[in-house]
């Protein structure tokens, strides 16, 4: 079965970029999901399709996919931005979360 | 905006089933794939299964053996059932929409033509709901 690797855990300084990262085989020709689950709550979609953003999401949060690996940038990290991040994809007929990744904007 | 709540017993014995209802609001249940994703204590999301609106599902392999999801239009609720439960089943379950795109990409034949390729993604959760099993 296909499998998503995401690091444990990403720090970052308030106010700088955290990136997030989430590899497979070939990931690139998925489309890439990024989910944000603070403690507590269910997890809310923050990006779409690699790169695309929901409404109310703000601009800060990017993402990008290419090759084995697909990205989350959090520009200019608030510290309501700590959370945990789950990359997701569609593969053989099945939904596939990455681990998860969590973030500490110190 | 649509509106998604999950409902059922928070305590369940060891090897009976499980049953949860997702209720569907401010929007209808036709026309969408709806999933069921559980997360245990401490743990990552697991995705357990979807049921189109028409009835069709699709199980995680998993869980496949054990996993019934049906659909209710007229009460605009679908519903999981995890048979023979164990303490690993316990977890927050959560319901979702799948949320259906649309990408015009090139197609083989003829050549530079364009298909449409789809794509979903889950757009709207439920606020989740906490299954323990145990006697």
């Amino acid at each position: 079965s296909y499998e998503l690797t995401q690091p444990l855990s990403v720090s970052v300084a308030l106010g700088q970029t955290a990136r997030i990262t989430c590899g497979g085989n070939n990931i690139g020709s998925k489309n890439v999901h990024w989910y944000q689950q603070k403690p507590g709550q269910a997890p809310v979609l923050v990006i779409y399709r690699d790169s695309n953003r929901p409404s109310g999401i703000p601009e800060r949060f990017s993402g990008s996919n290419s090759g084995n690996t697909a990205t989350l940038t959090i520009s200019r990290a608030q510290a309501g931005d700590e959370a945990d991040y789950y990359c997701q994809v569609w593969d053989s007929s099945s939904w596939v979360f990455g681990g998860g990744t969590k973030l500490t904007v110190l | 905006q649509v509106q998604l709540q999950e409902s059922g017993p928070g305590l369940v014995k060891p090897s009976e089933t499980l049953s949860l209802t997702c209720t569907v609001s401010g929007g209808s249940i036709s026309s969408y794939y709806w999933s069921w994703i559980r997360q245990p204590p401490g743990k990552g999301l697991e995705w357990i299964g979807y049921i189109y609106y028409s009835g069709s599902t699709n199980y995680n392999p998993s869980l496949k053996s054990r996993v019934t999801i049906s659909v209710d239009t007229s009460k605009n609720q679908f519903s999981l059932k995890l048979s023979s439960v164990t303490a690993a089943d316990t977890a927050v379950y959560y319901c979702a929409r799948e949320m259906k795109g649309e990408l015009r990409v090139p197609s083989a034949l003829p050549k530079g033509s364009l298909r449409t390729q789809y794509y979903y993604y889950m757009d709207v959760w439920g606020k989740g709901t906490t299954v323990t099993v145990s006697s």
